[in-house]
């Protein structure tokens, strides 16, 4: 069993509807969530940082954290087409950086 | 500003020969990593390096090595290519501390094709 499991998918909305992307994950030590976006053909950039435990809010973008069901969840509100990407959830133990990732959920706005 | 940086973008290779990565970041950044993207299997780590003169295996290492002989060059090396190394190879680096511990800072990848 992998230690960090993401919803699968490819996920096709339209424009203006909300996006609910979830990872559940085993290893208890995890304490930094991330989210990353990934664009085609580039590399993941960090979307959403949360330490611990809690909710997490940037403009249409939510992280929200359950350490005591280790499940984690990113909300898009209002979504656009430029949120067309695949998105990847990663945790990490440390603060080394060592990251383990989700295998990505691919995210399609339909304008 | 270019962050960390990633040679070559595309490479083919035959089964058997060999080739380097390299990637260098200018963030002055303590920790360097290589993982792999595979279609469905997300980012799985190679290596990765918490300093200077340091390595360490992540979760896929077998045919691959690293070296970290200056802190802003990260090499990974293919001695023997092989098919099941066909795959999309991404560099990260990230800080020791900070505001968001653990953040990485990801290169653009480097396609890699065996035949």
């Amino acid at each position: 069993q992998k230690e960090v499991e993401q919803d699968p998918g490819p996920l096709s909305v339209p424009e203006g509807a909300i996006v609910s992307l979830n990872c559940t994950y085993s290893n208890s030590a995890f304490q930094y969530f991330m989210w990353y976006r990934q664009y085609s053909r580039k590399g993941p950039e960090l979307l959403m940082y949360t330490y611990s435990s809690g909710n997490k809010e940037d403009g249409r973008f939510t992280a929200q954290v359950d350490k005591s069901s280790k499940y984690i969840s990113l909300f898009i509100r209002d979504s656009q087409p430029s949120d067309s990407a695949t998105y990847l959830c990663a945790m990490s133990a440390s603060n080394a950086g060592k990251s383990t990732f989700g295998d990505g959920t691919t995210l399609t706005v339909k304008p | 500003n270019a962050g960390v940086t990633q040679t070559p973008k595309f490479r083919v290779l035959k089964t058997g020969q060999s080739m380097t990565l390299l990637c260098a970041q200018d963030m002055n950044h303590e920790y360097m990593y290589w993982y792999r993207q595979d279609p469905g299997m997300g980012l799985r780590l190679i290596h990765y390096s918490v300093g200077e003169g340091t390595t360490a295996k992540g979760e896929v290492p077998d045919g691959y090595n690293v070296s970290r002989l200056k802190k802003q060059n990260f090499l990974l090396g293919l001695e023997s290519a092989a098919p099941s190394q066909t795959s999309v190879y991404f560099c990260a680096s990230s800080q020791r501390g900070g505001s968001k511990k653990g953040e990485l800072f990801f290169g653009e990848g480097s396609r890699l094709t065996v035949l």
